[in-house]
């Protein structure tokens, strides 16, 4: 009965490999996000999709392609990795309804280390 | 540009003493969050503060907002070594589509 799920939970590769993290949620939520944790433990959101429609996208490098095929999943894709995208990546999801972001319910993340 | 800044960073304290975080943010927000992550693990939500004046007690957490001075505090009562871990705040923030802010994430470490 897990809530949010990531796929793989760890990823190793070398540099200007592609890479893809997969992401599903059963909770119903319309809303999903990919989020950066660095090494210093600070999380920054990179994307996000209300109903499969981007909706945020920050000053994330164009080698990062998000994509939601329904409203229950979010793949992110990394094209040509490099050493600085090495992180944990989190998906979360929530309801965005009645004009505001609901809490936000967080996969167990993937640990991505670029070699 | 919201920036949201937690005090401290690191905190290290002895079972059974009270301690408080603190957590400052910069724009006007109508929704606070606190958050906590295990070594290695994901972000489970503690609280939402949705108000000025809004407290929320979970054991031996208690959250509160004060939106005028854009603070919310975190705080520890006799402190047990289970609640060792990193605690985040985390803030609304409307720009165009909303968006959750985070603080820098303070490290907790309860000794016995």
């Amino acid at each position: 009965d897990t809530a949010v799920s990531q796929t793989p939970k760890y990823l190793v590769t070398q540099m200007g490999n592609d890479k893809s993290i997969k992401c599903e949620q059963n909770l119903g939520h319309d809303t999903m996000y990919w989020y950066k944790q660095d090494s210093k433990k600070f999380l920054k959101i990179m994307f996000s999709y209300n109903n499969k429609e981007l909706i945020i996208n920050e000053t994330v490098p164009n080698r990062f392609s998000p994509k939601s095929p329904d409203k229950a999943h979010l793949n992110l894709h990394i094209n040509s990795l490099e050493l600085g995208d090495s992180a944990v990546y989190f998906c979360a999801s929530s309801h965005y309804g009645t004009g505001t972001i609901d809490t936000q319910y967080f996969g167990p993340g993937t640990r991505l280390t670029v070699l | 540009e919201l920036k949201v800044e937690q005090n401290p960073l690191f905190l290290s304290m002895q079972e059974g003493k009270n301690y408080t975080i603190y957590c400052n943010y910069s724009t006007t927000s109508d929704r606070l969050y606190w958050y906590r992550q295990d070594p290695g693990k994901s972000l489970e939500s503690l609280f939402v503060l949705l108000s000025n004046g809004a407290v929320k007690q979970e054991g031996r957490l208690m959250a509160s907002l004060d939106t005028k001075a854009r603070l919310s505090t975190l705080h520890i009562t006799a402190a047990v070594h289970d609640l060792s871990a990193t605690y985040f705040c985390a803030v609304v923030f409307i720009q165009g589509a909303q968006k959750l802010v985070f603080g820098q994430g303070t490290r907790l470490t309860i000794n016995p």
